[in-house]
């Protein structure tokens, strides 16, 4: 089974910190996104990599950035958090090879809270 | 750009009945995916079921089946034999084949499954 895991559960942290939300696969995927879930407007797209070292904005980019230096890790950045930046955080995973192309696996989602 | 429409933001049906969710949505493109995903109360995101637009026949998966009319642009789910734990949001979601593999989501429905 594939398996997507996200450092953090719940997190609470102060407007103007730095945050760091980790998210790590063990499919040898080689695409992975992180998404931001609000009620009411589903999942919305922030960034995604094909491939490591390769980035390229979704659909909300402002706000945070990203980093993959190794194939099974991708993280997301906040580098000032504000309030408007409370949410749940999913990330997924998904290959572009077999059967299972374009399916995409999620992690368990790490609910951020900004003070 | 591609969009998803989910009508429902909630749902509700008697343990053991049937019930259908909608999905509409809007692309130019000829050739994509439509998936259902599920997420349950605290937990994980999971691909419930999946359809590719070239074939005509609707996919199903046990008690979960789809009525995709690609002309209308419409993708609804059908749960039969409801039962306690099928109670979760349930996504829309669609990808093109072409350029990026960007999922594009549904708002959600919630739906309640009564005992």
């Amino acid at each position: 089974d594939v398996k997507v895991t996200q450092s953090s559960r719940y997190l609470v942290k102060r407007t103007g910190e730095k945050v760091f939300l980790e998210c790590v696969q063990d499919m040898d995927h080689e695409n992975m996104f992180w998404y931001r879930q609000d009620p009411g407007l589903g999942l919305r797209l922030i960034y995604f990599s094909y491939d490591v070292k390769m980035k390229e904005k979704g659909d909300i980019p402002e706000g945070y950035s990203v980093s993959r230096e190794k194939k099974e890790r991708f993280s997301l950045i906040l580098e000032s958090a504000s309030t408007n930046q409370t949410s749940m955080y999913l990330c997924a995973s998904s290959s572009v090879q077999g059967t299972s192309t374009d399916t995409q696996y999620f992690g368990p989602g790490t609910r951020l809270t900004v003070l | 750009a591609q969009t998803v429409t989910q009508s429902q933001p909630e749902m509700s049906v008697q343990e053991a009945e049937t019930v259908t969710l909608s999905c509409t949505y809007d692309t130019s493109e000829s050739d994509y995916y439509l998936f259902w995903y599920k997420q349950p109360p605290s937990r994980q995101m999971i691909l419930v079921i999946r359809q590719e637009a070239y074939k005509q026949q609707n996919a199903t998966e046990n008690r979960f089946s789809v009525n995709f009319q690609k002309a209308a642009k419409s993708f609804s789910l059908k749960i039969s034999d409801s039962q306690l734990g099928d109670a979760a949001m349930y996504f829309c979601a669609y990808i093109g084949i072409q350029g990026a593999q960007k999922l594009v989501f549904g708002q959600g429905t919630r739906l309640t499954i009564n005992p």
